[in-house]
């Protein structure tokens, strides 16, 4: 089975901080995503990347950034965080072409405090 | 006009119930259609793809009308398990990432 892991299923930390989110995918897959999820607001993309050292920006960029150094690893970083950045992030690794199926990790639940 | 939409329900229906959800997306050029299912506390995950001709899978029925751009999911013979919320989901061409739906909540009961 193809398995996306997320380095933290819970996590707290305080505004202003920086905060990294690591996701590992297994499927030697080239296409790597992260979203988060709000109550009402469904899946929102923020990052993704089709490539090594490449990145496109989805529909909610601001506030965060990523890293893509390796393939299996997909990074989202929180410069300085805000409360507004409390939510449900979720990486997913993707098979690509046009029926595309998205693996998603179980998840990190981040507070800012 | 947002991109995809669903009724967020929530759909409480009795076991052995029938039910379907409907979704409309706004991009006539959309490409690729699938449904997702998420538990509660879960990650989202593919229930099934939805192909122009229709298509099943056991007690799962997805459709297509391109014509008045919407998909559908029908669940026969519902089941405690089929509790979850469905999330609709459309790309709208290759190289670009997909766009999810709010989802509709099912809650099946016995």
């Amino acid at each position: 089975d193809v398995k996306v892991t997320q380095s933290s299923r819970y996590l707290v930390k305080r505004t202003g901080e920086k905060v990294f989110l690591e996701c590992v995918q297994d499927m030697d897959h080239e296409n790597m995503f992260w979203y988060r999820q709000d109550p009402g607001l469904g899946l929102r993309l923020i990052y993704f990347s089709y490539d090594v050292k490449m990145k496109e920006k989805g529909d909610i960029p601001e506030g965060y950034s990523v890293s893509r150094e390796k393939k299996e690893r997909f990074s989202l970083i929180l410069e300085s965080a805000s409360t507004n950045q409390t939510s449900m992030y979720l990486c997913a690794g993707g098979t690509g072409g046009a029926n595309e199926k998205l693996f998603f990790g179980s998840g990190t639940q981040l507070s800012v405090l | 006009r947002k991109e995809v939409e669903q009724d967020p329900g929530p759909f409480n229906v009795p076991e052995g119930a029938t039910v379907a959800f409907n979704c409309t997306y706004s991009n006539s050029a959309s490409q690729s259609f699938f449904w997702y299912r998420q538990d509660c506390r879960k990650e989202p995950k593919l229930l099934m793809s939805v192909y122009s001709s229709g298509n099943e899978d056991g007690r799962f029925t997805a459709q297509l009308n391109r014509a008045s751009q919407y998909i559908s999911l029908l669940i026969r013979d519902s089941k405690l398990s089929d509790s979850a919320t469905y999330l609709c989901v459309v790309r709208a061409r290759a190289g670009t990432a997909l766009i999810f739906g709010k989802g509709t909540t099912l809650s099946v009961s016995s």
